[in-house]
């Protein structure tokens, strides 16, 4: 079955304490990207990339770290997460670039910052 | 990216009644346009998408307008129904970035 997988789903963790949310695609996808959402606000873009070794900030990427070493990975991470990144995080992924087709995205990552 | 207006935040119909959201954006460069619906607990999920050399575009009961000299889209659903109940997400890009509106919550009573 075509998906992107997110895990974990659900992460409550400290102020401070690094960690990495992973994301898969298994559908060849040259394009993936991050979005938080938040209440009142929709989804926003923390980064994307192109393709492998090619990743690029989006409108929110402060606080946030992310690699592509492979076509199907791209984790996010974050190296000291603060209160204000508790949030709904969404991976994503498309054929090409994200202006001409669909994205596809992960059942999504709730996490808290305490 | 840029900014994207989208309307109303809440929607609130009977069954069988139309709903239409609209979205309004300023990057003159935009050329590709679509729709998300995203059901509680999910991710968002691509249901409809026009490009700018379209001004409509009909899916059997969704259909989305296009008027890029004012800088508007909207969404239109027809014969609504309780499933349709959701949060709707306009969007629009370039090439690279999607940027999202904010949401509007339909909400279908029987």
């Amino acid at each position: 079955e075509a998906q992107v997988t997110q895990n974990p789903r659900y992460l409550i963790t400290v102020t401070g304490k690094k960690l990495t949310v992973t994301c898969s695609q298994n559908m060849n996808h040259e394009y993936m990207s991050w979005y938080r959402q938040d209440p009142g606000l929709g989804l926003r873009q923390i980064y994307y990339s192109m393709n492998v070794e090619v990743t690029d900030k989006g409108d929110v990427p402060e606080g946030y770290k992310v690699s592509r070493k492979e076509k199907r990975n791209f984790p996010l991470i974050l190296e000291s997460p603060s209160p204000n990144q508790t949030s709904l995080y969404f991976c994503a992924s498309s054929s090409t670039g994200a202006g001409y087709n669909e994205q596809f995205f992960g059942p999504g990552t709730r996490l808290t910052v305490l | 990216g840029e900014n994207v207006e989208q309307h109303p935040s809440t929607l609130s119909v009977q069954e069988g009644d139309s709903a239409v959201i609209k979205c309004t954006y300023s990057d003159s460069a935009s050329n590709y346009f679509p729709w998300y619906k995203q059901e509680l607990g999910k991710g968002p999920q691509l249901i409809i998408d026009i490009r700018s050399n379209v001004g409509e575009k009909k899916d059997q009961r969704i259909a989305v307008t296009l008027n890029k000299t004012a800088k508007h889209f909207s969404l239109h659903i027809t014969e609504t129904q309780p499933e349709d109940s959701a949060v709707y997400f306009c969007a629009h890009s370039g090439y690279s970035t999607l940027t999202f509106g904010k949401g509007t919550m339909l909400l279908v009573s029987p």
